[in-house]
């Protein structure tokens, strides 16, 4: 079936280091997006991509990189720099970049819960 | 920059009955899109339904509608013979229509339970 696979769905992070959050997709979508989701925070954009070899800054970036070097993976970097990295993390993805499809809902893997050791 | 407000952080329903979440959203554009999202405990995000801001008729999916009040800006969800299935946390969303700018923004969530 097609769909959004996230993984791993549980991740601890050590003081200073850089965790790497999998996301992959075989809905044939051009666009790719993260999400950061805290308690009574609703769903925050990280980062999204819209083809590949190409992203954009979301809300809050930082502490934050991506790469798109496929259409099907858009893999989430959380770096030592993020000094507040315990979340909930979601991966989407939506059809199609081109203004014709901007009614096309976004899909959604499972997502991974990202903890401090 | 657009914003979306969900005043309500908790509701709940008796099973079987009917119950409406609000949502406001502000935005300086005149053609957008507005959606709500169901995300039940196993945090998967389920796309309920949407609503198309040129489109006046309000959008419906089985027992689900929404009341699309374009003037007001306001964007409410009524869950109708409410089942013990529909308790989640409710998000309503904004995206923009066009431009190169897909996001969502999210309001922070209505947690429904339903109450048998």
């Amino acid at each position: 079936d097609g769909g959004i696979t996230q993984s791993p769905k549980y991740l601890f992070r050590k003081e200073g280091q850089n965790v790497t959050l999998s996301c992959e997709q075989n809905l044939n979508h051009d666009a790719m997006y993260w999400y950061r989701q805290d308690p009574g925070q609703g769903l925050r954009l990280i980062y999204y991509s819209q083809i590949v070899n190409d992203f954009q800054k979301g809300d809050i970036a930082e502490g934050y990189s991506v790469s798109r070097e496929k259409k099907e993976s858009f893999p989430l970097t959380v770096t030592s720099a993020q000094k507040n990295p315990t979340a909930f993390y979601l991966c989407a993805s939506s059809i199609d970049r081109r203004q014709f499809y901007s009614n096309q809902p976004q899909h959604f893997g499972d997502g991974t819960r990202l903890s401090i050791l | 920059a657009q914003t979306v407000t969900q005043s309500q952080p908790e509701m709940s329903v008796q099973e079987a009955e009917t119950v409406t979440l609000s949502c406001t959203y502000d935005t300086s554009e005149s053609d957008y899109y507005l959606f709500w999202y169901k995300q039940p405990p196993s945090r998967q995000m389920i796309l309920v339904i949407r609503q198309e801001a040129y489109k006046q008729q309000n959008a419906t999916e089985n027992r689900f509608s929404v009341n699309f009040q374009k003037a007001a800006k306001s964007f409410s969800l009524k869950i109708s013979d409410s089942q013990l299935g529909d308790a989640a946390m409710y998000f309503c969303a904004y995206r923009n229509s066009g431009g190169s700018n897909y996001k969502l923004t999210f309001g922070k969530g209505t947690l429904l339970t339903v109450n048998p």
